[in-house]
């Protein structure tokens, strides 16, 4: 069964100030996606990785892929309050046939990003 | 270009009653797949649909079903509801082949009493 793994799970920041959050999964895949969500809101989607070694940048925000340490990083710099959120991150396991996982995403348990002022 | 739709928004039901939702996934898309959100299990898979086909289900009771239209649209229903089933039930739809990313809706939150 497919795990994924975030940490931290709650990250109080200051303004200004840079940090990453993890994400580690169990079982070959090379499509992991990063979502945010807000209180009482859906996911928004931030980022979708498909190979190893992507790197992709919006914002103050950028997300890395390295399928071989089955390994995600969401890294935050110079956080504003803006960023104060929930982040997932959901991996699309690839089945051994080569096709698609039809639809399903296993998410982290979510990292609570709190910036403060 | 309009995106997922789900009605109700919000919802109160009876333990033991039955409820169904809707999706309206995004024009073109074909694949809805349906997410249970609770603040102790987090993120959950219920199905897909394609084409008005299952495709993949995740391992929720058979209380949990779902299906799909000619023209894309989604429901699921959940029977005999427990207070467990409380939660915000999100769909996304996609193109449903090869690489896909799939578009989450505003959800509909379920409060079991």
């Amino acid at each position: 069964e497919l795990k994924v793994e975030q940490n931290p799970l709650f990250l109080s920041m200051q303004e200004g100030k840079n940090y990453t959050i993890y994400c580690n999964y169990s079982t070959t895949s090379d499509r992991l996606y990063w979502y945010r969500q807000d209180p009482g809101k859906s996911l928004e989607s931030l980022f979708v990785l498909l190979s190893n070694g992507a790197v992709k940048q919006e914002g103050r925000l950028m997300a890395s892929l390295d399928t071989k340490a089955r390994l995600s990083t969401l890294h935050i710099t110079a956080a504003v309050h803006d960023l104060s959120a929930t982040y997932f991150c959901a991996v699309e396991p690839q089945d051994w046939a080569g096709g698609t996982s039809y639809g399903k995403l296993t998410f982290g348990q979510g990292t609570i990003l709190t910036v403060h002022p | 270009k309009a995106g997922v739709t789900q009605t109700p928004r919000y919802l109160i039901k009876t333990r033991g009653q039955q409820v169904t939702l809707s999706c309206s996934p995004i024009s073109g898309h074909r694949s809805v797949s349906w997410y249970q959100q609770t603040p102790g299990q987090g993120l959950q898979f219920l199905f897909e649909y394609f084409s008005e086909t299952q495709r993949n289900k995740g391992n929720f009771p058979g209380r949990f079903s779902g299906r799909q239209f000619s023209n894309s649209r989604s429901e699921m229903n959940v029977s005999t509801l427990e207070l467990g089933d409380s939660a915000l039930y999100l769909c996304a739809s996609s193109l449903g082949q090869g690489i896909d990313e799939q578009y989450f809706g505003p959800g509909t939150r379920l409060t079991v009493t």
